[in-house]
């Protein structure tokens, strides 16, 4: 599988847009890109996932590179209740039931 | 509500007392799953299971076992659980296998003295 590398944390204000950015350098062809989230101590969320196109959903907005190696999570108007630790995990769709959630980005939105 | 429910949520218990956390979805999903989450580890699947009666380790099954009887529930049984279990445990649902999108339950944080 493929390694990612995300900022340890980020900070965003209140009504902005937060941007988290991961990098995936060594992804290969059929690996997707996924993001989840995890609020303090609460089961992980699905947000949303990709292969290689833009992919946009009522949460979030996901913007992968045209060579795959880094991707983008958006989320457009942030509010205080979207702190949480967001992960990027990149896996082929055979692992999708098994994906490995490392240490992510602790996003901290700011009132 | 679609949801997946895990009991109890909080447990201390001490070394070598038999234990089971329940886990329950009411979505009608195919696939079940445990984790564990620990400080610097991530998450970490323990068991899955992809249909009734099926179930199959995952990458820390040692000292876990599951069963799945009925669709909807996939309790985690430890026999004789060890200081080194205590942890933050998830139970996951998907509808199927492969899928792209997981369940997660509230989490039981569980404390073996």
């Amino acid at each position: 599988d493929a390694k990612t590398t995300q900022p340890t944390s980020m900070d965003c204000a209140e009504g902005r847009a937060a941007n988290l950015p991961c990098n995936h350098s060594t992804i290969s062809g059929n690996e997707y890109v996924y993001w989840y989230r995890q609020i303090h101590s609460q089961g992980p969320q699905y947000i949303i996932h990709g292969l290689k196109n833009n992919e946009t959903n009522e949460m979030a907005s996901l913007i992968i590179t045209e060579d795959r190696k880094s991707s983008t999570l958006i989320l457009p108007h942030a509010t205080l209740r979207d702190t949480a630790v967001y992960y990027c995990i990149v896996r082929d769709q055979t692992g999708a039931n098994n994906l490995f959630f490392g240490t992510g980005t602790r996003l901290t939105v700011i009132p | 509500e679609a949801q997946v429910t895990q009991n109890p949520r909080y447990l201390i218990t001490v070394t070598g007392k038999k234990l089971t956390v329940t886990c329950s979805q009411n979505m009608n999903h195919e696939y079940m799953s445990w984790y564990r989450q620990d400080p610097g580890l991530g998450l970490r699947q323990i068991y899955y299971s992809m249909n009734v009666e099926v179930t199959d380790k995952g990458d820390v099954p040692e000292g876990y076992k599951v069963s799945r009887k009925e669709k909807r529930n996939f309790p985690l049984i430890l026999e004789s659980p060890s200081p080194n279990q205590t942890s933050l445990y998830f139970c996951a649902s998907s509808p199927r296998y492969p899928s792209y999108e997981q369940y997660f339950g509230p989490g039981t944080r569980l404390t073996v003295t």
